[in-house]
């Protein structure tokens, strides 16, 4: 099975501090991907990583940077975080070659900020 | 770009009744379509998928959902439902050809099955 693995499932983090979400896939998926998911929002794409060191923008990167070092492991930054950040952040990841593949997902980072 | 379009935030039924959760979509292009469900305090999984094929797919659980072009509308369906059928229920899209598997999702739709 495939396993998307995000370090923390609740973070606590104070305005202004630096806060870094990590996900980790055990799948050697070429794609992943940064959702925050907020009620009656949905979920909304942050960033994307198509290949080492690769990012593309989503639909809301203001705020949040990502790091791709290595194909496992994708990296969600938050420079100074903000109150409007607290929300539940999700990782997936999916295999490259076209439209059709599946995305999986992370069990999700409850994040607030205070 | 698409959209997708989720009818109803919440859904309350009762247990052993049929259930719909309605989604729409809007692309100019050909386009992917996907359930997503999420149980509580869990991330999401693929519930059903509609890729090319037969309009009409199905899922291991029991749930349905047709894909209908003309109405551009991707409805869940199951005749029964079951109090474990308790979760969050998300339509997706994904547009057709590259764009590196990008989906787009609906606002989500709460489905409680009471006792």
């Amino acid at each position: 099975d495939v396993k998307v693995t995000q370090s923390s499932r609740y973070l606590v983090k104070r305005t202004g501090e630096k806060v870094f979400l990590e996900c980790v896939q055990d799948m050697d998926h070429e794609n992943m991907f940064w959702y925050r998911q907020d009620p009656g929002l949905g979920l909304r794409l942050i960033y994307f990583s198509y290949d080492v060191k690769m990012k593309e923008k989503g639909d809301i990167p203001e705020g949040y940077s990502v790091s791709r070092e290595k194909k496992e492991r994708f990296s969600l930054i938050l420079e100074s975080a903000s109150t409007n950040q607290t929300s539940m952040y999700l990782c997936a990841s999916s295999l490259e070659g076209g439209a059709k593949n599946i995305q999986y997902f992370g069990a999700g980072t409850r994040l607030s900020v205070l | 770009a698409q959209s997708v379009t989720q009818l109803d935030s919440q859904v309350p039924v009762f247990e052993e009744a049929p259930v719909e959760l309605r989604c729409n979509y809007s692309s100019s292009v050909s386009v992917y379509l996907f359930w997503y469900v999420q149980y509580p305090n869990q991330g999401l999984q693929l519930l059903l998928k509609y890729l090319s094929g037969s309009t009409l797919v199905e899922s291991i659980n029991g749930f349905e959902a047709e894909f209908n072009k003309s109405q551009t509308s991707f409805h869940l369906r199951k005749p029964s439902v079951h109090i474990s059928d308790t979760a969050e229920y998300f339509c997706a899209v994904k547009r057709g050809g590259t764009s590196y598997g990008k989906l787009t999702f609906g606002q989500g739709t709460i489905l409680t099955v009471h006792p």
